[in-house]
């Protein structure tokens, strides 16, 4: 069974330019997280869905960033402007249950020049 | 506020030693407790979950993990290490939301 999808693996950018970062989830999971990985800050959450519906985004660090979940199967995390700050590893996870145990993809390196 | 500390942020051990890594939490309730694992360039991985009942609980890989509540503890141990088993570990305490600890990183000597 394919695991949870991440695309792209890795982008450079520079600062100013909008990224976007998208995610397929394990098919039938109801639950889609957002996860941010930097060596200063460890793993924070960013948003999670549930039924492609937010739930909770007070992680999203500014209004710079922004989520969607237009249906079950697809999500985008969109930086727009970009800043060197950002660069960061993204993760998308996804689960079917709101117990913890979740599902992550490979991650979106992201460098930001 | 729920909170994990992981005070090991490195250790090495040799090939077929055992192993510990600590794991504290902060939570007002009774926790769900996790242990995931991350190898270079990879997502992470389920090893283990404590949720209630038994406090020892065992894992993928022949990982185990034992809750302490008098302590506040949940610790991974495996009794022998390979050399497949060196990556970084994340404690995490919660339920819909997951707090994640800062990672210990276990690097393995031949």
């Amino acid at each position: 069974d394919a695991g949870v999808i991440q695309s792209p693996r890795h982008e450079v950018t520079e600062m100013g330019q909008e990224v976007t970062l998208r995610c397929k989830p394990i098919s039938g999971h109801d639950y889609l997280f957002w996860y941010r990985q930097t060596m200063m800050r460890g793993l924070e959450l960013l948003i999670y869905f549930n039924n492609n519906v937010p739930i909770d985004d007070s992680g999203m660090p500014e209004d710079r960033f922004s989520a969607k979940m237009p249906n079950a199967s697809f999500s985008t995390l969109k930086i727009q402007p970009s800043e060197p700050r950002d660069s960061a590893v993204y993760f998308c996870a996804s689960s079917t249950t709101n117990t913890g145990e979740l599902f992550f993809g490979e991650g979106s390196r992201l460098t930001v020049l | 506020a729920q909170s994990v500390t992981q005070p090991d942020i490195h250790i090495t051990v040799s090939e077929g030693a055992s192993l510990e890594l600590r794991c504290n939490y902060s939570y007002g309730a009774t926790p769900y407790l996790f242990w995931y694992v991350q190898s270079p360039g990879q997502g992470l991985q389920l090893l283990l979950k404590y949720f209630s009942g038994d406090t020892l609980v065992q894992g993928i890989k022949g990982f185990e993990a034992e809750f302490k509540r008098s302590q506040s503890s949940f610790n991974l141990r495996k009794p022998s290490v390979h050399w497949s088993d060196a990556a970084e570990y994340f404690c995490a305490v919660g339920g819909e939301k997951l707090t994640f600890g800062t990672g210990t990183r276990l690097t393995i000597i031949p």
